[in-house]
């Protein structure tokens, strides 16, 4: 079963708005972690936000918060002030930590163009 | 912050050949270590969790007489795509997890391998 579900392949956004990329997932473990990165065409991982299973209150990083619903099991990814350097694909994971693995899955990602 | 690095960063090679693929935390020591695949407009597939001094723990469906990963210290881990096919080719990604804090996981650039 899939764990992470991001449901929108691609997104387009106007440049200065706000956009929500949607995340749900999927675990029986009390204790995990939610993550979202970034991925320009070149490739590389960037680190965006990060969500205790425990914390009480919504990450925020500068222009990133997460919309942590934990009864819904949605850990949606909220840019405010889009800028065009965002455009990129962005992948929601998660991280069970019950298991004593720590391994990270990952979701399909969604395809941000920030429209000038 | 923390580096990782790969080398190298991209490589075609022939069909039939072996290639290494080098993974190192520049600044930190890094127990854990994760490999993935990613093909083109897709998401990261976890291959293999890297525990230093310890044989790599696979994930269902990665052949590990293919795909060889070595953690030989705290600060390198290497992946050998032996006997290498057309299909084999893709985007590989590392990953170093310094502790077990929340976001402590740091990803190389990535290496995009090409078999001809």
């Amino acid at each position: 079963a899939q764990k992470i579900t991001q449901t929108q392949p691609g997104m387009f956004v106007q440049e200065k708005e706000a956009v929500t990329l949607d995340c749900t997932y999927d675990t029986s473990d009390q204790s995990y972690g939610l993550f979202w990165y970034k991925q320009p065409s070149s490739g590389e991982m960037i680190f965006l936000i990060y969500q205790g299973s425990y914390d009480e209150q919504n990450a925020t990083e500068g222009r990133y918060s997460l919309n942590f619903q934990k009864a819904r099991k949605s850990a949606n990814l909220v840019i405010s002030a889009s800028q065009l350097g965002d455009s990129a694909m962005y992948f929601c994971a998660m991280r069970e930590e019950g298991s004593g693995t720590y391994k990270y899955i990952f979701g399909t990602g969604t395809r941000l163009k920030v429209l000038a | 912050g923390a580096v990782v690095s790969q080398h190298p960063s991209w490589v075609i090679c022939k069909s039939g050949t072996s290639v290494k693929i080098e993974c190192r935390s520049l600044d930190f020591q890094a127990t854990t270590m994760f490999w993935y695949r990613q093909f083109p407009k897709q998401s990261l597939m976890l291959m293999a969790t890297s525990n230093e001094g310890s044989k790599a723990t696979y994930e269902q469906g990665v052949e590990k007489d293919k795909f060889l990963i070595n953690h030989a210290s705290l600060t390198l881990s290497t992946l050998t795509v032996t006997s290498a096919h057309p299909e084999d080719s893709s985007f590989y990604i590392c990953s170093a997890e310094r502790d077990r804090s929340p976001y402590e996981q740091y990803f190389g650039p990535g290496t995009r391998l090409t078999v001809t």
